[in-house]
């Protein structure tokens, strides 16, 4: 079975300022998904970004961006130029290929953006 | 387009009673899955349901069931409730199954039982 560890409980960045969130990851599996989703106060997930494993170039979505490392299995956030909006729990989940839409979610990081 | 619809939003519920939760997916989306989310244990996948199947069951006990209606609705019902029930009960849809799909969360169901 896979797992997903997120080391970090809570993090805190200040405005316009770059943020590193960690995610490790276990799998026997070679060809998979992982995601970052962001939880707000509305308790409504929302995709932050998606990369596929066998994609070697990390994803980027405009602030958004992530560092894959494969071989470690490790697959970090960073958010730049962080604004207040951003604050809000975050979770990285795995998908397997062929596990359907069945997500493993780690435990979660929240994030505190201070002004 | 209307978004993923969850109801109702909070439910109280006494030990021993049964709930059931519902799910209106986004227009289209033939795949809808569930997920618990609790404090001591995180975000556990429950089940998903694509044109009327269930495709994948998480480890739940069988309290814990669903289905999934010919308009891609979806219920979940958890029968003999227990103090450890109590969670945040979110329904995710999506168009398709696995590969590329994007997964679109409503609000959840916050479900307290006493």
């Amino acid at each position: 079975a896979q797992t997903v560890t997120q080391s970090q409980p809570e993090m805190s960045v200040q405005e316009a300022e770059t943020v590193t969130l960690s995610c490790t990851y276990d799998t026997s599996e070679s060809d998979y998904y992982l995601f970052w989703y962001k939880q707000p106060p509305s308790r409504q997930m929302i995709l932050v970004i998606r990369q596929e494993a066998y994609k070697q170039q990390n994803a980027t979505e405009n602030r958004f961006s992530v560092n894959f490392q494969k071989a470690a299995k490790s697959f970090s956030l960073k958010i730049s130029d962080s604004q207040l909006g951003d604050a809000a729990m975050y979770f990285c989940a795995y998908r397997s290929r062929n596990a359907g839409n069945m997500l493993t979610f780690g435990g979660g990081t929240r994030l505190m953006v201070k002004p | 387009k209307a978004g993923v619809t969850q109801t109702p939003r909070y439910l109280i519920k006494t030990r021993g009673q049964q709930v059931t939760l519902s799910c209106s997916p986004i227009s289209g989306h033939r795949s809808v899955s569930w997920y618990q989310q609790t404090p001591g244990q995180g975000l556990q996948f429950l089940f998903e349901y694509f044109s009327e199947t269930q495709r994948n069951k998480g480890n739940f006990p069988g309290r814990f069931s669903g289905r999934q209606f010919s308009n891609s609705r979806s219920e979940m019902n958890v029968s003999t409730l227990e103090l450890g029930d109590s969670a945040l009960y979110l329904c995710a849809s999506s168009l398709a199954r696995g590969q590329d799909e994007k997964l679109f969360f409503g609000s959840g169901t916050q479900l307290s039982v006493l």
